[in-house]
């Protein structure tokens, strides 16, 4: 089935403490994005890959980091999470410029 | 960054057309314009898009203005499980960037 995973999909953590949310698709997609949602803001970008090793800023990437090491991948990283980064997060790929996304089912990260 | 405006919310009946619009007037040529919906609890579903021609799928039909500065999301009869928020966007056919912005979408409530 062709799909978006996300890992995990739930998680509580401390200030300061990196982590790491996955991404995978099986659809040999060359585009992936990050997005995070907010209540009242809607999804914003934070950073996304045009393919391996090409990756650029979203809307909102302070304090965020991705690689794109392998077509598939697109980890997420928070080097040292913050309260404010507590949010529901996104990840999409697609197969073309200007073509249609496919969501993740999303990540809820708490960060106290 | 080309940017869209959607009405808050909007309400159908069940068994109703719904034209849900979306006016996007710093459009440029090369932007495809999409719709998305997310229902409650899910991530983003692509829906529709389209650059110039109105569009048909078996979810719903895609209107778009001749001078493209607008578009309507077409759902032909609302069931209750279309209730969800749409986000109309602009994804930009380009080799240099995939910046997207979102916006805060259209809720929909469909009463039966």
């Amino acid at each position: 089935e062709a799909q978006v995973t996300q890992n995990p999909r739930y998680l509580i953590t401390v200030t300061g403490k990196k982590l790491t949310v996955t991404c995978s698709q099986n659809m040999n997609h060359e585009y992936m994005s990050w997005y995070r949602q907010d209540p009242g803001l809607g999804l914003r970008q934070i950073y996304y890959s045009m393919n391996v090793e090409v990756t650029d800023k979203g809307d909102v990437p302070e304090g965020y980091k991705v690689s794109r090491k392998e077509k598939r991948n697109f980890p997420l990283i928070l080097e040292s999470p913050s309260p404010n980064q507590t949010s529901l997060y996104f990840c999409a790929s697609s197969p073309r410029s200007g073509g249609e996304q496919y969501f993740g089912p999303g990540t809820r990260l708490t960060v106290t | 960054d080309a940017k869209t405006t959607q009405p808050n919310s909007m309400e159908s009946n069940e068994e109703e057309p719904v034209h849900l619009p979306c006016n996007h007037s710093t459009i440029s040529g090369t932007d495809y314009i999409h719709w998305y919906r997310q229902l409650p609890s899910q991530g983003p579903e692509y829906v529709i898009h389209g650059l110039t021609s109105n569009v048909n799928n078996r979810m719903a039909s895609l209107a778009i203005a001749e001078d493209r500065k607008s578009s309507t999301l077409i759902l032909h009869r609302a069931t209750l499980r279309d209730a969800a928020v749409y986000y109309c966007i602009l994804r930009g056919f380009s080799y240099n960037t995939d910046k997207l912005i979102f916006g805060t979408g259209t809720r929909l409530q469909v009463f039966p």
